[in-house]
């Protein structure tokens, strides 16, 4: 059963314009979620991530949306640049004393020029 | 450089061969992972060691076989492989064994094919 589901695998966006990945989860227990970014033949890597105590976390282009009741995020990427273009993946962990990351199956982001 | 080391790349083996893959991290880590990504499905948490010590397995089965020699090092061996195990093995590392920051750093992987 995922806990974590990304449920678009693809999305193409034009250069400029507004990104937006989704994301959402079914464990209540879970308090912290990350997004991961991740090349072809590279590891992925650490991008942003939202406590649950919040509903916003901004980074420069990059904002995480936490919709507690809906237990859906988003991640938003404005504007988008080629260099976005990657697989973005959406992670959520529960608890203080747990470090385990529970991993959905990731967005193929195609940022066209 | 992410600072947390994998090798090799990319491995080729028959059903029958023992291999191991080998993953180094210099970031002062406490905690390292493995992680297995095969194609469609989401990364897969097989084993997390804290401290060195072994604190999760997620019902991997005897054929993949952990070690972790010191908390910089972490190896996972391989035998008897079956083809469905050809997938991207990643090796993650992260500073704390708990709290609300995990910011994982993971390497970029090793390619396995089993033949």
């Amino acid at each position: 059963d995922q806990q974590v589901k990304q449920n678009s695998p693809s999305l193409s966006v034009q250069e400029g314009r507004i990104s937006i990945l989704n994301c959402d989860y079914t464990n209540s227990m879970f308090d912290y979620f990350l997004w991961y970014k991740k090349y072809p033949a590279e590891g992925p890597t650490f991008l942003i991530s939202i406590s649950s105590i919040k509903d916003k976390n901004e980074d420069g282009r990059f904002t995480v949306f936490l919709n507690k009741s809906a237990k859906h995020l988003s991640l938003h990427i404005v504007p988008s640049q080629p260099g976005d273009s990657a697989v973005y993946f959406c992670a959520a962990s529960a608890g203080a004393g747990s470090y385990q990351l529970t991993f959905g199956k990731g967005t193929k982001l195609s940022v066209i020029p | 450089e992410t600072g947390v080391t994998q090798t090799p790349r990319h491995l080729v083996m028959g059903m029958t061969n023992k291999k191991s893959l080998k993953c180094e991290q210099h970031l002062g880590h406490n905690a390292m992972y493995w992680y297995k990504q095969s194609a469609k499905k989401p990364l897969e948490l097989m084993f997390v060691y804290n401290f060195k010590e072994q604190t999760e397995n997620n019902s991997v089965p005897s054929r993949f076989s952990p070690e972790c020699p010191n908390s910089s090092h972490l190896f996972l061996h391989l035998h008897t492989l079956q083809p469905e195990d050809s997938a991207l093995y990643l090796c993650a590392s992260s500073p704390l064994g708990g709290g609300s920051n995990y910011g994982y750093t993971f390497g970029s992987g090793t390619r396995l094919t089993v033949v």
